[in-house]
């Protein structure tokens, strides 16, 4: 089944300690991004992929990392979580084509206290 | 810059009405556009899209959309609501020069029985 997995779902972490949250994806897309999703301010892209060792910075980056060693990994890396970076995450994956749609994963809410 | 709107936060229909949530446009090359769907404590999932061809484009659970390219808008629809379809619906138009989705701010669709 074509589908793209987070991991994990749920996480509640304290100020200051570094996380990982997972993506993969089976569908062989070049194309990878990472979205946050708050109240009122709809989706907001973080960072984004559109191949292997080639990331770019979305419209909200700061705070973040991401890296592309694989094509089907495409993992958020939060070094220093703040309370302000409590939100629900989106993966998303695609092809490098016009036209395409992306996939989306199930997302991850995530609490910083 | 390429643009979606978004003009309602929220749309009340009753069950078994004609539903329609609005979204406009702003590209500067060929309009590549999607609308998805998120259900409570879910990811987005695609419903339909429109590259070329025919402006009435049918998508999945029954919903079709209207491309007008002289009012640049591309509106959801359905015939007949159903309280199921109650969720949180976002547009979004593809960038041509690097495949970045923008994305409206997402309109809450509510059904009453």
């Amino acid at each position: 089944e074509a589908q793209v997995t987070q991991n994990p779902r749920y996480l509640i972490t304290v100020t200051g300690k570094k996380l990982t949250v997972t993506c993969s994806q089976n569908m062989n897309h070049e194309y990878m991004s990472w979205y946050r999703q708050d109240p009122g301010l709809g989706l907001r892209q973080i960072y984004y992929s559109m191949n292997v060792e080639v990331t770019d910075k979305g419209d909200v980056p700061e705070g973040y990392k991401v890296s592309r060693k694989e094509k089907r990994n495409f993992p958020l890396i939060l070094e220093s979580p703040s309370p302000n970076q409590t939100s629900l995450y989106f993966c998303a994956s695609s092809l490098n084509r016009q036209g395409t749609e992306a996939f989306f994963g199930q997302g991850t809410r995530l609490t910083v206290v | 810059a390429q643009s979606v709107a978004q003009p309602e936060d929220q749309v009340n229909v009753a069950e078994g009405n004609p539903l329609t949530v609005k979204c406009t446009y702003s590209v500067s090359g060929n309009p590549y556009l999607f609308w998805y769907v998120q259900y409570p404590n879910r990811g987005l999932q695609f419903l339909l899209k429109y590259i070329t061809g025919d402006n009435l484009v049918k998508g999945s659970y029954g919903f079709e959309a209207e491309f007008n390219k002289s009012q640049t808008s591309f509106h959801l629809k359905k015939p007949s609501a159903l309280v199921s379809d109650s969720a949180l619906y976002f547009c979004a138009v593809r960038d041509d020069s690097n495949y970045q989705l923008i994305w409206g701010a997402g309109t809450k669709l509510i059904i009453k029985p």
